[in-house]
């Protein structure tokens, strides 16, 4: 149980740009997804805390209009990286809460961008 | 915020055992411990609540002291399969509690044949 899966695995994409990376949780409902950004031998770094039917909550220096969030439903949520610039180079991970009270976080598999 | 695990990185031989040190600066009230392997996501090992809680499964095992605010992974007869990136990820107690995770720096754990 608790698979949570993310599309593309690996996306190359041009300067200027939009992607779009899918976050779902296969086997279970999660009200609350998370993105984080990791940068080479890097800790996780949370960019956005996704909410199913409200608006996304950002960390402090990520830009909102940059890094915009979907969840739609209760399994699916979207990250979507406009304007797309190859510093925004890195590997991407989502993670859906399964627990209300523990809070246990299950990741993707993560998406590797790069933007050349 | 940011925990601080210690030490930065180990290099075992097979069959010997770690200890991978979490701290916080601030009250916790939970600590998650993942692995992760080099250009994949992180895999959950396990969550612990309480104060003075103790988990384990197999041979990794982990405590939490509240008073002390940190946490300890546990790996013992060590394989090598436990070589990875281990990462504690906190969530803090009382008025700050939000649910999201704070995870450390990472521990870097090399086990040779």
């Amino acid at each position: 149980g608790a698979v949570v899966s993310q599309h593309p695995s690996r996306v190359i994409c041009k300067s200027g740009t939009s992607v779009k990376i899918e976050c779902r949780s296969l086997d279970f409902q999660a009200t609350t997804m998370f993105w984080y950004r990791q940068f080479p031998k890097k800790s996780l770094m949370l960019m956005a805390t996704s909410n199913e039917g409200s608006k996304a909550t950002y960390e402090q220096g990520v830009e909102k209009d940059k890094f915009l969030i979907n969840h739609a439903s209760l399994t699916l949520s979207t990250l979507t990286v406009t304007s797309a610039h190859p510093e925004d180079s890195s590997f991407y991970i989502c993670s859906a809460g399964a627990g209300l009270a523990t809070y246990e976080q299950y990741f993707g598999p993560g998406t590797r961008l790069t933007v050349t | 915020q940011q925990p601080v695990q210690s030490p930065q990185a180990v290099i075992l031989r097979e069959g010997e055992d770690a200890v991978i040190n979490c701290s916080s600066s601030k009250a916790l009230y939970s600590v998650h411990w993942y692995r992760q392997k080099h250009g994949e996501a992180p895999i959950f090992l396990m969550i612990l609540l309480k104060g003075g809680e103790q988990k384990g499964h197999d041979k990794i095992s982990a405590s939490f002291n509240e008073k002390k605010q940190q946490s300890s992974l546990y790996l013992t007869a060590s394989q090598l399969s436990y070589s990875g990136t281990y990462f504690c990820g906190i969530t803090l107690g009382g008025s700050s509690n939000t649910g999201k995770l704070i995870f450390g720096q990472g521990t870097t754990l090399q086990v040779k044949p």
